[in-house]
């Protein structure tokens, strides 16, 4: 079973809707998480973290439901700008080493 | 503030070749680092993480090594690629911050063994 399970999509969507996408994890130790963006042949940047009482950044919201096992993240009033793949991202790991654990990603598409 | 070239950008290799990826980081010390492999159309596979000078552990068995030679250096090696080690290498370090480990990537270097 992977760690990470998200759904590949692809979402697509017109500029202005709302947008959900989850992600499961399998491992219950999992301490800490994120999700990520990644644009098309670009290297994946860091969007927000992820904590159990939710948490905004502007048009996304993020949230994590520990006892299910789920993140999720929320993006109102899609732009243009906001097509990419995300990555949904959860760490495990000792004193002072974490082990990082990406799932394969979902892409958006926002259409004009 | 932090950060984290890596080079080249592109390689095109023949099967067979050596490789050299390097990653530098800036703006830190002691940081964990890493690489990581995306083949086209898939996520992200780790190769190799670092926790300091000369310590490397290796995540999957394959021709790449990898090595550590300063704190903030990280290099990624293969005596002789496979068609099947092509892909979109990335280095990443991460940091303790706002009680959790941040991680953050390079710009990635694109190989294709041809």
């Amino acid at each position: 079973r992977k760690e990470v399970e998200q759904d590949p999509g692809p979402f697509n969507v017109p500029e202005g809707a709302t947008v959900a996408f989850n992600c499961t994890y399998s491992n219950s130790a999992s301490q800490s998480f994120f999700w990520y963006r990644q644009d098309c042949r670009k290297e994946p940047k860091l969007l927000m973290s992820v904590y159990s009482s939710g948490n905004e950044d502007g048009r996304f919201t993020a949230q994590l439901n520990r006892a299910s096992q789920y993140i999720s993240l929320l993006i109102r009033d899609s732009k243009l700008s906001d097509s990419a793949t995300y990555l949904c991202v959860v760490i495990r790991g000792g004193y002072n080493f974490n082990k990082f654990y990406f799932g394969s990603g979902t892409k958006l598409n926002v259409k004009p | 503030s932090q950060t984290i070239h890596q080079w080249p950008a592109t390689l095109v290799q023949p099967v067979g070749s050596p490789l050299s990826l390097e990653c530098t980081v800036e703006g830190t010390s002691n940081p964990n680092l890493y690489w990581y492999r995306q083949a086209a159309g898939r996520g992200l596979q780790l190769l190799f993480y670092s926790v300091g000078i000369g310590q490397i552990s290796s995540e999957v068995p394959q021709n790449l090594s990898a090595s550590r030679p300063q704190d903030r250096q990280f290099i990624l090696s293969s005596k002789k690629l496979l068609l099947s080690d092509s892909g979109f290498y990335l280095c990443a370090w991460s940091e303790y911050n706002r009680g959790s480990y941040e991680q953050y990537f390079g710009p990635g270097t694109r190989l294709t063994v041809t």
